[in-house]
């Protein structure tokens, strides 16, 4: 079961260039989310997804766009990337909006915006 | 507004001692949600223990437990018996009542000394 899997794991960007983050999950899970981690600030909420077709909006929206079209994937798009994005993002899921249940996190990716 | 704080960057314990993590909070939601997790060096997200806000017993799993005090919006976790593969970054987070954000503290670095 290979749970919350994340594409790129370390990404080196320009000003400017656009990436798409994967995020995928084999758990049938509802809920997704994306988070950016930034030294001595926590994990940050970006945009979240409570099933396919519905998605709002975190702490810290700007400068990233997100669709959902199927249960499974959760891609986070930087369409004009800044310094300012470098940082560790984490997709996370959890069975639905409502459960107790923790979130299940996938590994990272690294992105450093040059 | 929701917030998390974690007033403590870094701690120190010896080994085999217990140590207490502190973290309070801010909502105005009767029903909500508190998370633990833990990171190591390697990155990766560990759950470790919820409390939800209705519980009326303080929530327990192995060494770990959560003291929770509502009156004092406070969520602090406690380790027992530290041991060296304890030290990493600790994170307590919030999820609101409606279940659709999950916010986090800053973190606190835990070092077990031998």
């Amino acid at each position: 079961n290979a749970g919350v899997t994340q594409t790129p794991k370390f990404q080196v960007l320009k000003t400017g260039q656009s990436m798409t983050l994967q995020c995928a999950q084999d758990m049938n899970h509802e809920y997704m989310s994306w988070y950016r981690q930034d030294p001595g600030m926590g994990l940050r909420l970006i945009h979240y997804s409570v099933g396919a077709g519905i998605t709002d909006q975190g702490e810290v929206p700007n400068g990233y766009n997100v669709s959902r079209s199927t249960t499974e994937d959760f891609p986070l798009r930087l369409l004009s990337a800044a310094p300012s994005q470098t940082s560790v993002y984490f997709c996370a899921s959890r069975p639905d909006s409502y459960s107790n249940q923790p979130q299940h996190f996938g590994d990272g990716t690294r992105l450093s915006i040059l | 507004a929701q917030k998390i704080t974690q007033t403590q960057p870094g701690m120190f314990v010896q080994e085999k001692e217990a140590v207490t993590l502190d973290c309070t909070y801010d909502t105005s939601d009767q029903s909500y949600g508190l998370f633990w997790y833990k990171q190591p060096s390697s990155g990766e997200m560990i759950f470790l223990i919820y409390q939800g806000s209705y519980d009326e017993q303080n929530a327990t799993e192995g060494r770990y437990s959560l003291n929770f005090q509502k009156a004092r919006k406070s969520a602090n976790l406690v380790i027992s018996a530290s041991q060296l593969g304890d030290s990493a970054m600790y994170f307590c987070a919030m999820r609101d009542g409606g279940g659709f954000k999950t916010i986090f503290g800053a973190g606190t670095r835990l070092f077990v000394k031998a």
